[in-house]
């Protein structure tokens, strides 16, 4: 089964903090995508990465960078939290070999709130 | 406005009835899924539908796709109280079109 392992379940940052949000996947995908999701809102795609090195902006990715230097590996950075990045943080990967072409399997969430 | 949405946002059904649950799109799409969400946790894939597939099947899911309407529908049959959970539709746009869209979601509730 693949696994999708999120670095944190609940975390609680201050402002102007910077904070990594790690993510782990354990099947060999090539692609890997960082959601976040609020109340009303639904699903909004903030980074997604082809690619070991490559990465391509989502909707929303204002006060947000990201890192792939593994390719299990995907890394959400706030450079500078601010209180409107306070929601729930959800990283995915998928592959076009493992399953239907886009399936996305995604890891448990992480819980951001920012003070 | 999202590329999906979902109708309606909450449903509340007894243990054992079905539960029908509709996304619409705008724009043509090259599939559309079904995701589940139970509370606080990641999302898991349910079932994919092709454009070109017109119903689909899944144990205790059925899920429809009107092209021409751009609709697309989720049932499932004889529902339990496990089933309580949020479901999001996620389309993928044709024209090479790479990022998956999802929608707002309806909120499940069974009662026992």
């Amino acid at each position: 089964d693949v696994k999708v392992t999120q670095s944190s379940r609940y975390l609680v940052k201050r402002t102007g903090e910077k904070v990594f949000l790690e993510c782990v996947q354990d099947m060999d995908h090539e692609n890997m995508f960082w959601y976040r999701q609020d109340p009303g809102l639904g699903l909004r795609l903030i980074y997604f990465s082809y690619d070991v090195k490559m990465k391509e902006k989502g909707d929303i990715p204002e006060g947000y960078s990201v890192s792939r230097e593994k390719k299990e590996r995907f890394s959400l950075i706030l450079e500078s939290a601010s209180t409107n990045q306070t929601s729930m943080y959800l990283c995915a990967s998928s592959s076009p070999t493992s399953g239907p072409t886009d399936t996305q399997y995604f890891g448990p969430g992480t819980r951001l709130t920012v003070l | 406005s999202q590329q999906g949405e979902e109708d309606p946002q909450a449903l509340s059904i007894q243990e054992g009835e079905n539960a029908t649950m509709n996304c619409s799109y705008k724009t043509s799409i090259n599939n559309l899924q079904w995701y589940r969400q139970n509370s606080g946790r990641g999302l898991v894939h349910l079932i994919l539908i092709r454009s070109n597939e017109r119903e689909k099947h899944s144990g205790r899911l059925r899920v429809t796709l009107d092209t021409s309407k751009k609709s697309s529908s989720l049932l499932i049959t004889a529902s339990r109280a496990a089933d309580t959970a949020s479901y999001f539709c996620a389309t993928r746009r044709s024209g090479g079109y790479q990022k998956v869209t999802f929608g707002i979601g309806t909120k499940l509730q069974v009662i026992p």
